[in-house]
């Protein structure tokens, strides 16, 4: 049971190239997250998805699209980066929360990071 | 909107020394709050959690009870420990079903030398 998992650990871009960030989960987890962490700024909320094929805006979308095409993975996607994306990027998921069991604050699992640089 | 204030850092003790870091809160709704912590080169684990008033959470040694009457949800520790430096972070998420997100604070370096 590897939890969350993000692929790559580190990238280094040039203003303009494209690239895809990987997370994959194996918890069987109906939501995924993706925020960026920025010195001062604690974790913002980029997208996130609440089931497979539906994702939805976060605190800070613009410049990233994500993609929930199975169960298990999330992508999000830098179509034209720009250096103001130099950010370290985590990935979460967590369960979906059942209204008739009054369960609230569903834990989020955090995957490891991956860092990137926009030059 | 939602907002978490938490204690500026960096934060340095002395091994078994006690720990408060603060953290308050500003909520529209009744949120549900968490602590995180991030230790070097990881990303984040969920500390404790409470969510609803009066509620204490714990682990590790470490706790946080959720005071609405002040909005804090303030982390304690009795007698730190080297492996407890790292980085906590504080966070909130209002109680509205379909409602995911988290809103974290800046975050809170803790050092603690021997």
């Amino acid at each position: 049971n590897a939890g969350v998992t993000q692929t790559p650990k580190f990238r280094v871009l040039k203003t303009g190239q494209s690239m895809t960030l990987l997370c994959a989960q194996d918890m069987n987890h109906e939501y995924m997250y993706w925020y960026r962490q920025d010195p001062g700024m604690g974790l913002r909320l980029i997208h996130y998805s609440v089931g497979e094929g539906t994702t939805a805006k976060g605190e800070v979308p613009d410049g990233y699209n994500v993609s929930r095409l199975k169960k298990q993975n999330f992508l999000l996607g830098l179509e034209s980066a720009a250096p103001s994306q130099t950010s370290v990027y985590f990935c979460a998921s967590s369960r979906r929360r059942l209204r008739a069991s009054g369960i609230l604050g569903e834990t989020q699992y955090f995957g490891p990071g991956t860092r990137l640089l926009v030059l | 909107g939602d907002s978490v204030t938490q204690m500026e850092g960096p934060v340095t003790l002395s091994e078994e020394a006690f720990l408060t870091i603060n953290c308050t809160y500003t909520a529209t709704g009744y949120p549900s709050l968490f602590w995180y912590v991030q230790y070097p080169g990881e990303g984040l684990q969920l500390l404790l959690k409470a969510t609803k008033a009066d509620d204490k959470g714990s682990n590790k040694g470490f706790e946080a009870t959720y005071r609405k009457e002040t909005t804090s949800f303030h982390l304690e520790k009795g007698s730190v420990q080297v492996s407890d430096s790292a980085v906590y972070f504080c966070a909130l998420r209002i109680s509205n079903f379909g409602n995911e997100k988290l809103t974290f604070g800046t975050g809170t370096r803790l050092t603690i030398i021997p």
